[in-house]
């Protein structure tokens, strides 16, 4: 058990360009969340998965963003066409269901990746 | 929805003082799942404590502790004998309890409140 990871853990890149970031889950955790953070507010729910499936998108989740699980572990989330709003901390986090490694329905956290748009 | 609001944006305690941050929230929802999560500087989350809706136990871990008042939808942290290594932002957060139908599973965090730790 290695927590979650996220690459990069910083990113920039100039306006128009399209980044992808990766978050692979603890082991065995089925369900996995990305998150967005400015600075100065608390995270904020883009998308989540269970297994391999996306089961519910944030409205802040323009057409500009899309996220897959394609095998049931690690995720990507991509952003076409970067804004200077875009720029944020994304954070990735999983959970287990009952019978997993650590609490139960309990979201843990990676160290996020850093985007700068410019 | 279900907000979650921390009206305390910053605080500052002397080292092995006490201290309490705040958190109120509001849902509709019987079933839940209440959470702090820690954020050091430049540092990722971190689960500190966890409480389910459904107990009435208040829960503690070591030198954290809550104040979980469910009829006033208020969720308070208790950090006792305050360490360095506590300076953070503290984020309060709102999850529904797995089964109550809906949106399920993600967390609503409030704004968070900084902690300074003074030696």
């Amino acid at each position: 058990d290695t927590g979650v990871s996220q690459n990069p853990r910083h990113k920039i890149t100039k306006r128009g360009q399209n980044v992808t970031f990766r978050c692979d889950p603890i082991s065995e955790h089925n369900r996995l969340y990305w998150y967005r953070q400015t600075l100065g507010q608390g995270p904020e729910f883009l998308t989540y998965f269970q297994n391999e499936a996306q089961l519910e998108k944030s409205r802040l989740l323009s057409d500009r963003f899309s996220a897959e699980r394609p095998k049931g572990s690690f995720s990507t989330l991509e952003i076409q066409r970067t804004e200077q709003g875009d720029s944020a901390m994304y954070l990735c986090a999983s959970s287990s269901l009952a019978g997993g490694p650590r609490i139960t329905d309990t979201q843990y956290f990676g160290p996020g990746t850093r985007l700068t748009v410019l | 929805a279900q907000t979650v609001t921390q009206s305390q944006p910053e605080m500052s305690v002397q080292e092995a003082e006490t201290v309490t941050l705040s958190c109120t929230y509001d849902t509709s929802e019987n079933n839940y799942y209440l959470f702090w999560y820690k954020q050091p500087p430049s540092r990722q989350m971190i689960l500190v404590i966890r409480q389910e809706a459904y107990k009435q136990q208040n829960a503690t871990e070591n030198r954290f502790s809550v104040n979980f008042q469910k009829a006033a939808k208020s969720f308070s942290l208790k950090i006792s004998d305050s360490q360095l290594g506590d300076t953070a932002m503290y984020f309060c957060a709102f999850m529904k309890h797995v089964g109550s139908g809906g949106s399920n599973y993600k967390l609503t965090f409030g704004k968070g409140t900084l902690l300074t730790v003074n030696p």
